[in-house]
C-alpha cells in the first residue's frame, strides 16, 4: 500500500526552527517529485515547496523562501522540510504528497500524508 | 501566478441531487493540468480529476470534470452521503502550482 507518513510538527515560539519529516513507503521514492502543501486553521490549501526524484532541484512558494529548505534521502525514503525563522502566520496542518506520475513536479498530487501540526506561538 | 476563483463558495443541496461546482482561471490553464480534490473534515485532501477530466484511481463514476482554457467545472451527478465535503481546484499546467479557495458542499 502507497503510504506517507509526517511527523515532527508541534509549538515552537516565533523565530524558532522545526524540521518536518515524511516517510514513504509502498513505491519507488525517488521516481517522483514530492511536495509540501499546507492548510493554516479554517483555511484553503497552500504550495510550500517541492522536490525533484533526484533531489537536484527545489522549488519554494515566496511566502517561504529563505527560510524554508526541502531535502530528501532517496536511501530512506523520506522527505524532509527544514523550517526556520518561523512567523505566527506559518501556524498550518503541514501535508506531503507525492506527484502522480513523474520524478518532476508536473503533475496532480495522487498520494497524501494525514499531515503534521506546526502551530507558532508565544 | 494564476489565481482560480471557486464558486459557489457553499452549496447546500440534498443527497440524490446534482452539484455543479465552478472553478475559474485568471489565465488560460496549460495543457488542461486542472486537478480536483475532495477534503472531509480532519482528513487529508483526496485527488478525484487530474487533466481536468479524467477521473483519478478509485473514484466513483458520478464525479465528472470538465472544461479547458480557464473555465472548468466538477459534477457529481447524484450526491452520496459521503460526498458532503470541501472541494478544492488546483492548476499545475504554470509554476507555482495554485489552489482554489474551496466549495463546501453542505447538507441541505
Amino acid at each position: 500500500e502507497v503510504q506517507l507518513l509526517e511527523s515532527g510538527g508541534g509549538l515552537v515560539q516565533p523565530g524558532g526552527s522545526l524540521r518536518l519529516s515524511c516517510a514513504a513507503s509502498g513505491f519507488t521514492f525517488s521516481s517522483y517529485a514530492m511536495r509540501w502543501v499546507r492548510q493554516a486553521p479554517g483555511k484553503g490549501l497552500e504550495w510550500v515547496s517541492g522536490i525533484s526524484g533526484s533531489g537536484g532541484n527545489t522549488y519554494y512558494a515566496d511566502s517561504v523562501k529563505g527560510r524554508f529548505t526541502i531535502s530528501r534521502d532517496n536511501s530512506k525514503n523520506t522527505l524532509y522540510l527544514q523550517m526556520n525563522s518561523l512567523r505566527a502566520e506559518d501556524t498550518a496542518v503541514y501535508y506531503c504528497a507525492k506527484d502522480q506520475f513523474s520524478e518532476w513536479m508536473e503533475y496532480a498530487m495522487d498520494v497524501w500524508g494525514q499531515g503534521t501540526t506546526v502551530t507558532v506561538s508565544s | 501566478e494564476i489565481v482560480l476563483r471557486q464558486s459557489p463558495g457553499t452549496l447546500s443541496l440534498s443527497p440524490g441531487e446534482r452539484a455543479t461546482l465552478s472553478c475559474r482561471a485568471s489565465q488560460s490553464v496549460s495543457n488542461r493540468y486542472l486537478a480536483w480534490y475532495q477534503q472531509k473534515p480532519g482528513q487529508a485532501p483526496r485527488l478525484l480529476i487530474y487533466g481536468a477530466s479524467s477521473r483519478a484511481t478509485g473514484i466513483p463514476d458520478r464525479f465528472s470534470g470538465s472544461g479547458s482554457g480557464t473555465d472548468f467545472t466538477l459534477t457529481i451527478s447524484r450526491l452520496e452521503p459521503e460526498d458532503f465535503a470541501v472541494y478544492y481546484c488546483q492548476q499545475y499546467g504554470s509554476s507555482p502550482t495554485t489552489f482554489g479557495q474551496g466549495t463546501k458542499v453542505e447538507i441541505k
